[in-house]
């Protein structure tokens, strides 16, 4: 069984749409969480960190389920600028697990 | 501004010729980590350190070594590159402190591989 595991879409989505990514882990004992996008080509940056009491910045928001070993990420109002791969990032210790990636296209 | 930096940014060897991908950091984080990722597939990792501490994935190529001569340069060695191994390489730093914030993996802009 993988560590993390996350749909990998892809989602096209229009303009303005509002999209939610889902995670799961298989560590109960995970440390801290994380949501990286990363465009093609070029190295995952960090989006967001994820808090077990959920944290919004700006269009973004993410939630944590320790419970249900749970992650998602809802974007809100889509731009163009949002099309990117998502991916889901477990920290154990100093290991960091990662997601298939969720591949996002916003369509005009 | 602190950073992961990579060079080269792009890597032509030859089939089986050696060669060497560097990173270094100015964050001063005790944890670097090589990975490699290919096309549409999450980067997978290879080794880490903990300061001098080597730490090899199970399924990490003999091929592959690794160096950490201090705290802000590790490098990569491919001793024979096969056509397998053309991939993009990520070097990513972390603190040792795996709660709080600050925590995340701060990645370099990765060296892309060809092997020709």
């Amino acid at each position: 069984r993988k560590e993390v595991e996350q749909d990998p879409g892809p989602f096209n989505v229009p303009e303005g749409a509002t999209v939610a990514f889902n995670c799961t882990y298989s560590n109960s004992a995970s440390q801290s969480f994380f949501w990286y996008r990363q465009d093609c080509r070029k190295e995952p940056k960090l989006l967001m960190s994820v808090y077990s009491s959920g944290n919004e910045d700006g269009r973004f928001t993410a939630q944590l389920n320790r419970a249900s070993q749970y992650i998602s990420l809802l974007i809100r109002d889509s731009k163009l600028s949002d099309s990117a791969t998502y991916l889901c990032v477990v920290r154990d210790g100093n290991q960091f697990y990662f997601g298939t990636g969720t591949s996002l296209t916003v369509i005009p | 501004d602190a950073m992961v930096i990579q060079n080269p940014r792009y890597q032509v060897t030859q089939f089986g010729k050696p060669v060497t991908l560097s990173c270094s950091q100015t964050l001063n984080h005790n944890v670097m980590y090589w990975y490699q990722q290919k096309s549409s597939q999450a980067p997978k990792l290879l080794f880490h350190y903990y300061d001098k501490d080597f730490n090899n994935e199970a399924d990490t190529p003999d091929n592959f070594q690794s160096r950490r001569p201090n705290t802000s340069f590790c490098f990569l060695d491919i001793r024979s590159p096969g056509l397998g191994d053309a991939a993009m390489y990520l070097c990513a730093t972390s603190t040792h402190l795996a709660g709080g914030s600050g925590n995340e993996q701060f990645f370099g802009p990765g060296t892309r591989l060809t092997v020709l």
